[in-house]
């Protein structure tokens, strides 16, 4: 079993939708990071959290320690939206651990 | 904007060769990474490197990879004898203790 999980694998919307992706791990960690990778290939680091709640501009992340979860929400998706999320777990010992990604697809 | 920059972008190498993919981090970090992405699968972990020396590695980092940061900026990874299945992305990020993950634009690797 995956240290770290996302789902859904694939999710496609319409523009406009709130989107909603969602992360669960297995281990203990430090922190947790939300990602974003375009085509092409770069990663773009979107937020880190310990606990609670950030925002920033459309998007939300959450992580809920106890239940060892994390969601990442997308108001007003938009096609540029349009990436791969990935989520990565810090370990107490520091690596980045990933999960498999959520390819969304935005459609206008 | 701090970046972290890699070079080169792509790399095309002959089978059995040696290459070396480069990485500067941002220069107050202390914690680097470098991992891969083989086409159509998620990013996997290689080494992480804190304080110059290795401080984890994976199974996929055999006697063949190594990591050194030789003069404090550049960071570098050694393939030494490429073989078909190292194609792939490879990224280097640099983190600052509990704070937001950088990573570069990744070297795409293809072995032929």
């Amino acid at each position: 079993k995956n240290e770290v999980e996302q789902s859904p694998q694939n999710l496609t919307a319409q523009e406009g939708e709130f989107i909603t992706i969602n992360c669960s791990y297995s281990v203990g960690i430090s922190a947790l990071h939300w990602l974003q990778q375009h085509p092409g290939g770069g990663i773009v680091s979107l937020f880190m959290l310990s606990s609670g709640k950030k925002k920033h501009g459309r998007l939300i992340a959450t992580i809920n320690i106890q239940e060892k979860h994390s969601s990442l929400h997308i108001t007003a998706s938009h096609p540029r939206d349009s990436a791969v999320y990935i989520c990565a777990v810090r370990s107490e010992g520091g690596k980045l651990i990933f999960g498999q990604g959520t390819e969304l697809s935005v459609k206008p | 904007e701090p970046e972290v920059t890699q070079t080169p972008s792509h790399q095309v190498t002959q089978m059995g060769q040696e290459v070396i993919l480069r990485c500067v981090p941002i220069s107050n970090h202390l914690y680097f990474y470098w991992y891969r992405q083989i086409l159509g699968q998620k990013v996997e972990f290689l080494v992480s490197f804190y304080n110059n020396e290795i401080s984890e590695k994976s199974e996929i980092f055999d006697d063949q990879f190594s990591v050194e940061r030789p003069d404090g900026s550049n960071f570098t990874l050694k393939i030494r004898s490429t073989k078909l299945e190292d194609s792939a992305m490879y990224f280097c990020a640099s983190i600052q203790a509990h704070l937001e993950a950088f990573f570069g634009q990744g070297t795409r690797l293809t072995v032929v």
